[in-house]
């Protein structure tokens, strides 16, 4: 069975900082990684995925995950942190035949 | 339709009585996914659908859970007998196929908010 944990339930950050949210998972086959966003009162979006290949992955709005197979993490980076980037970030790790299972989140305040 | 709509967006219910509530994918997602997002606990996969069969329905948490899909469209989760412990956002998502979500992701909707008095 796949598991994903993230170590961090709050971080709190100040605008322009670089942020990490940390997310380790488990499984025993290959995998497919995730990082999902929801902004407050809205549904989860699609933020950026790992399928092969590359072990950097990069969004549209500057966050980028590196996949890391040695120490089974996927953690989430951006190197500056903007207001509108406060919300809630969810990992995510699906194997060939099986739904997606999720952590539990880790919510990112950006202070002014 | 352009997104996956849930229906309702807000359910307030009392304790004891039944609920439906309702998702419907996106044109041509013959693939649909039904998670619970509880306070603390992330989102929780509850059960999904390829057409209107149910490969994996094991994350329905009780008996009082269940959900049906017909025409390989809308669905509807029912939850009889509400508990307080059933308070959660309730969310679906669909994708093209199963083997497309699994390794592409899926696309969520907003969900319904139930909240058990």
């Amino acid at each position: 069975a796949q598991s994903v944990t993230q170590l961090d339930s709050q971080v709190p950050v100040f605008e322009e900082a670089p942020v990490e949210l940390r997310c380790n998972y488990s499984s025993s086959v290959s995998v497919y990684l995730f990082w999902y966003v929801q902004y407050p009162n809205q549904g989860l979006q699609l933020l950026l995925k790992y399928l092969s290949g590359s072990t950097l992955v990069e969004s549209i709005n500057g966050f980028e995950a590196e996949f890391n197979k040695s120490q089974t993490s996927f953690h989430l980076r951006k190197p500056s942190v903007h207001i509108s980037d406060t919300a809630e970030y969810f990992c995510a790790v699906s194997g060939r035949n099986t739904p997606l299972v999720f952590g539990k989140g880790t919510r990112l305040s950006v202070i002014a | 339709g352009a997104g996956v709509s849930q229906s309702p967006s807000n359910k307030v219910t009392e304790k004891g009585k039944d609920v439906e509530l309702r998702c419907d994918p996106i044109s041509g997602h013959t693939a649909l996914y039904w998670y619970r997002q509880s306070l603390g606990q992330g989102l929780e996969f509850l059960i999904y659908f390829q057409g209107n069969s149910a490969p994996d329905k094991s994350g329905l948490p009780s008996d009082r859970f269940s959900a049906e899909r017909t025409g390989g469209s809308v669905s509807t989760l029912t939850i009889q007998r509400t508990q307080q412990e059933d308070s959660a956002v309730y969310l679906c998502a669909s994708s093209l196929d199963r083997a497309f979500g699994f390794n592409y992701g899926y696309t969520f909707g907003s969900g319904t908010r139930l909240t058990v008095v």
